[in-house]
Parts: structure tokens; sequence; C-alpha cells
């Protein structure tokens, strides 16, 4: 079976802090997608990143960075000099290769305190 | 350019009652997919069109629950006979194409509350 895990519920940080948001996984398949979605306090969910399991290359997009390691089924999400606008609720989403049906945790809220 | 709509964005019903909720993909865009997402939960698949046909309803809880996208472009989830546990956000999704490799654009989401 299939399955996200986001152990952290909730974060609090203060302005200008590092941090991590940790993500889980478990599949079976060798060829699988990862994703990361932020959701606003608006309610949309935005798109942040997608990732093969054939990659395992650290990404990097502004104060945001990746780290993706099948060796531990992580793929971690880290913010850098957090600001206020990051406040949110993060998903991390797994699809298997020929799958459309995305997994997804049950996300990290992220506050960021000024 | 516009992304995904769903109307309404609130709807308020009494059990019971039939609901319809709207979503309008992104132009262009061949796979349309309903989530539904629980309070403190991550969105959790309903049913997903290839163009107008349905692929996929594995995820619909029962047979109230039904979808449609009769022109391969705006798609209707109806839920019949509501009861309050169907209360929750429910989401669409439109991708370019099936494959996983195109990200699927989420649209705002309606919030249903079943009294």
């Amino acid at each position: 079976a299939q399955k996200v895990t986001q152990a952290q519920t909730e974060i609090s940080v203060v302005e200008k802090e590092d941090v991590t948001l940790d993500c889980v996984y478990e599949t079976r398949d060798t060829t699988y997608y990862l994703f990361w979605y932020k959701q606003p306090p608006s309610g949309e969910l935005v798109f942040l990143i997608r990732r093969n399991s054939f990659d395992e290359q650290n990404e990097i997009s502004g104060r945001y960075s990746w780290n993706f390691q099948k060796s531990t089924s992580s793929f971690n999400f880290t913010i850098t000099a957090s600001q206020v606008v990051d406040s949110a609720v993060y998903f991390c989403a797994l699809a298997s290769s020929g799958t459309y049906k995305y997994i997804f945790g049950t996300g990290t809220r992220l506050k960021v305190l000024a | 350019g516009a992304g995904v709509s769903q109307s309404p964005r609130y709807k308020v019903t009494k059990r019971g009652q039939d609901v319809a909720l709207r979503c309008d993909p992104i132009s262009g865009h061949v796979s349309l997919y309903w989530y539904r997402q629980a309070l403190g939960q991550g969105p959790e698949f309903l049913t997903y069109f290839n163009y107008e046909a349905q692929q996929d309803k594995s995820g619909l809880p029962n047979d109230r629950f039904s979808a449609e996208r009769p022109e391969g472009s705006i798609s209707t989830l109806t839920i019949q006979r509501t009861e309050q546990r169907d209360s929750a956000m429910y989401r669409c999704a439109s991708s370019l194409t099936a494959s996983v490799y195109n990200e699927q654009f989420f649209g705002p989401g309606t919030r249903l509350t079943v009294l």
C-alpha cells in the first residue's frame, strides 16, 4: 500500500528562522513521483515541486529547497529565512508512474511569527 | 491565464437535500479529478475523467455520489440525499494529460456543510 506520513502537525517559527518540513513515504513501486503543495489561508492548493524517483538531486528554488533521499524514503522541504507569507499548510503527495491518483499526507501547518 | 474555478465556493444544505458542485478546468486540460478534503486531512481521490469519459470512480464513497463531464470540459459532482458526514471541502483539479508527470492544478474548492 502507498502512504505518505507528515508527522509534524504544526510548526511555529519566528520570521527569518529556517524550517524543515518532513515527509516520509511508503511505496513498493520503483517509479513514482513526489510532490509538495502549499495551501495558504485563502484555501487554494498551490503546486510547488515534482520529483521523480530516479532523480535524487536536491533542488533549490530561491528560499525553498528539497532533499530527496530514497534510502530513507523521505522528501523533506526546507524554507530558509522564513517569512510571514510562508504561513500555510504544506502537503506532501505521492503518485506512482502510470497512475493519476495522488496520495496526500495529512499536511503540516506552518506558522511564521513576525 | 485562468485557473481551475469551482462554484459555489460555499454550500450549506440540509440533510437529505441533493447538491451539485461545479468545476471548470483550465482550458485545454484533458484530465479532470475530484478530491474530497476533510478538516485537518489531505485531499482524498474521488474520481477521474479523461475528456468526457469517467475512467475511474473507485474513490466515490457510495452510490449517492456521482459525477459527469458531458462535453469534456465542465464537470459536476452530485451528492444525493446528503448526510452530515458528507461535510467537507470538495476540490477539483485538472491536468494537461493523465500522465502523472503533468502536475494537477487545483481549484479553490467548495466547502460543503450539511446541517
